[in-house]
């Protein structure tokens, strides 16, 4: 079975500065790995996604992602963070047979 | 594009009632999913259909019923629901049913 851990539960930071959002998986099969972005009161939006080849991933809004299969990590960051990065990030797995499993979530709070 | 709409946005419905959810792409996707999603939780699998045809319920209860009238249209209809089913419930969608899963913007319903 896999499973998904968001370590931190909720991650404030300063406008500009850099933030890490940390997220580990367990799987006994090769998987593919993503992180979304949910916006109060919106849908959930692809970030980026691990498929295979380079392990660092870049993805929109200056967002990347570095897979680490030794360390079973998929850490998201972003040198410099803004107001609007405020959200709730989901870091997410499935070994391709149509289950999509979450992790818990980080909320980002970008403070001026 | 990878947009998956929802209607309506918002719905309100009391626990006699029959409503129905809709979702909608045109990418040319083959499988289609709905996800019930509580605040501060991450979304929680509930149907998956690929080429139209129903592969996964997580034991919903029979009160939710869904329905994929063909590749790019699934409807969740709704029957006698309780107050805790007041929830954001998001669709999506993905080429294959194997990996990369794009989400509408979800109906936020409210069952009185």
């Amino acid at each position: 079975a896999q499973s998904v851990t968001q370590l931190d539960s909720q991650v404030p930071v300063f406008e500009e500065a850099p933030v890490e959002l940390r997220c580990n998986y367990s799987s006994s099969v090769s998987v593919y790995l993503f992180w979304y972005v949910q916006y109060p009161n919106q849908g959930l939006q692809l970030l980026l996604k691990y498929l295979s080849g380079s392990t660092l991933v870049k993805g929109i809004n200056g967002f990347e992602a570095e897979f680490n299969k030794s360390q079973t990590s998929f850490h998201l960051r972003k040198p410099s963070v803004h107001i609007s990065d405020t959200a709730e990030y989901f870091c997410a797995v499935t070994h391709g047979g149509g289950k999509l499993i979450f992790g818990q979530g980080t909320e980002l709070s970008v403070k001026p | 594009d990878t947009e998956v709409t929802q209607t309506p946005k918002h719905l309100v419905m009391g626990m006699t009632n029959k409503k129905s959810l809709k979702c909608e792409q045109h990418m040319g996707h083959r499988a289609m999913y709905w996800y019930k999603q509580k605040a501060k939780k991450p979304p929680e699998l509930m149907f998956v259909y690929s080429y139209e045809k129903l592969s996964i319920n997580e034991s919903v209860p029979s009160r939710f019923s869904p329905e994929c009238p063909n590749s790019s249209l699934l409807n969740l209809h709704l029957h006698a629901l309780q107050p805790e089913d007041s929830a954001l419930y998001l669709c999506a969608s993905s080429p294959d049913g194997k990996e990369t899963q794009y989400f509408g913007p979800g109906t936020r319903l409210l069952v009185l």
